[in-house]
């Protein structure tokens, strides 16, 4: 089935140790997103792609990074991650710019210690 | 930007009985309303969306209804069962040139069907 994979499910780093979490999709869609979810609040939106057009949201953190070597595949990069950085991690794609729909990977559950 | 605020933010029901829940948009070019469910430990599931041209769209036991002059929409349960329970987001889509695929999220509200 197509879908959207996030790997590891469950990560956790050191206070100021960098992190990588991945995105992978089978569904061949332009745009990938990255969000960020902490404990009872709503998905925040950190950045997205389209194709390899990136586009930043104004208040994510400089410590925040992405990379997307392909269409199948998304990185997040926490470069120091602070306590306040544990949360749920959140990738989505939809198919085009036009796509109203976005499909959600099952998240990357943070611990920072 | 889009301001979506989201009621209640809990809500218990007793199976069988509908569950209602309301949310509010402040920009009046979003064109674009999803409602996701998110079970615990589990990414958001798109589960019913509607567009600003059509006033209530409905799939089996869920339905949706669009106030473009009051800018709110609602999420409609009907005979809800035990595995209805679990966080549901409303989200809107601003469509002017420029916000592209951004949606904003409402604060989610926490569903709990009761046997």
């Amino acid at each position: 089935d197509a879908m959207v994979i996030q790997n590891p499910r469950y990560q956790v780093t050191q206070f100021g140790k960098p992190v990588t979490l991945s995105c992978s999709q089978t569904l061949n869609h332009n745009v990938m997103y990255w969000y960020q979810q902490k404990s009872s609040q709503a998905p925040k939106l950190l950045f997205h792609y389209y194709d390899k057009d990136f586009n930043n949201e104004a208040d994510t953190p400089d410590n925040f990074q992405s990379r997307r070597p392909n269409t199948s595949f998304c990185f997040l990069d926490i470069r120091s991650p602070g306590l306040g950085d544990a949360a749920m991690y959140l990738c989505a794609t939809s198919r085009d710019r036009a796509s109203h729909e976005q499909f959600f990977g099952p998240g990357t559950r943070l611990t920072v210690l | 930007g889009e301001n979506v605020e989201q009621h209640p933010s809990t809500l218990s029901v007793q199976e069988g009985d509908s569950a209602v829940i309301k949310c509010t948009y402040s920009d009046s070019a979003s064109n674009y309303f999803p409602w996701y469910k998110q079970e615990l430990g589990k990414g958001p599931q798109l589960i019913i969306d509607i567009r600003s041209n059509v006033g209530e769209k409905k799939d089996q036991r869920i339905a949706v209804t669009l106030n473009k002059t009051a800018k709110h929409f609602s999420l409609h349960i009907t005979e809800t069962q035990p595995e209805d329970s679990a966080v549901y987001f409303c989200a809107a889509r601003n469509g002017v040139t420029g916000g592209g695929n951004k949606l904003t999220f409402g604060t989610g509200t926490q569903l709990k069907v009761e046997l």
